[in-house]
């Protein structure tokens, strides 16, 4: 299977503390682009990091790949309640992208 | 705005109608997407296009499901003869590039909430 699969299905934290999600994958990849759905809304694109790259920042968004270990991790720092929102990984097959099942963090104000 | 627009946002079906969907990607995009989403569960891509050309399709889009790009601009996804299992969010997506994936992102709309009754 291609898709990446995130870890953990559920995260709750308090503003203003750090969340870290994990995906891990089992083919080879070019590059891995992370991605977040606000309940109910479509995706919108976070952060994409290719397969020679270790590490990638966006604001608060950092993003990691180890491809010895097939995994990435996304951290948010300094979480929002509006960070709520489910977070998916997708690994960039020839054609299309292939999702995982979401890590659902909820932020508590 | 300029981003990928998807028509209509929500539709309630009877069981056995048919619908469809139309996705307007984002201008000189010459890749369109077709996702399927249900609760709890990541999208599962259905088809794409490059062009007007449908150049891959999913087995998970059975022979009910029909997509069409006529002019290489705007999408339609029929569903003939809907059933409960059809019940999802249809998300349509574009990118640029026309040769592959690698190094680029894909833009979403904000989809299509199916629900059969």
């Amino acid at each position: 299977s291609q898709q990446g699969e995130e870890d953990p299905q559920a995260l709750s934290i308090q503003e203003g503390e750090n969340a870290t999600m994990n995906c891990s994958y089992k083919t080879s990849i070019n590059n891995l682009q992370w991605y977040r759905q606000n309940s109910g809304r479509g995706l919108v694109h976070l952060i994409l990091i290719r397969s020679n790259e270790r590490e990638k920042h966006s604001g608060r968004l950092r993003v990691t790949l180890d491809t010895s270990k097939k995994s990435s991790s996304l951290l948010i720092t300094a979480s929002r309640a509006a960070d709520t929102a489910s977070y998916f990984c997708a690994i960039t097959g020839a054609n299309n992208l292939f999702f995982g099942t979401g890590t659902r963090l909820t932020v508590i104000p | 705005d300029t981003g990928v627009s998807q028509d209509p946002r929500h539709k309630i079906t009877k069981r056995g109608q048919n619908v469809t969907f139309r996705c307007d990607p984002i201008s000189e995009h010459n890749r369109l997407y077709w996702y399927r989403q249900t609760l709890g569960q990541g999208p599962e891509f259905l088809t794409y296009f490059q062009n007007e050309a449908q150049l891959e399709k999913s087995r998970l889009l059975s022979d009910r499901f029909s997509a069409e790009r006529p002019k290489g601009s705007f999408s339609t996804l029929e569903i003939q003869r809907t059933e409960q299992g059809d019940s999802a969010m249809y998300l349509c997506a574009s990118s640029p590039n026309t040769r592959g994936l690698s190094g680029n992102t894909i833009y979403f709309g904000e989809g299509s909430w199916l629900t059969v009754v």
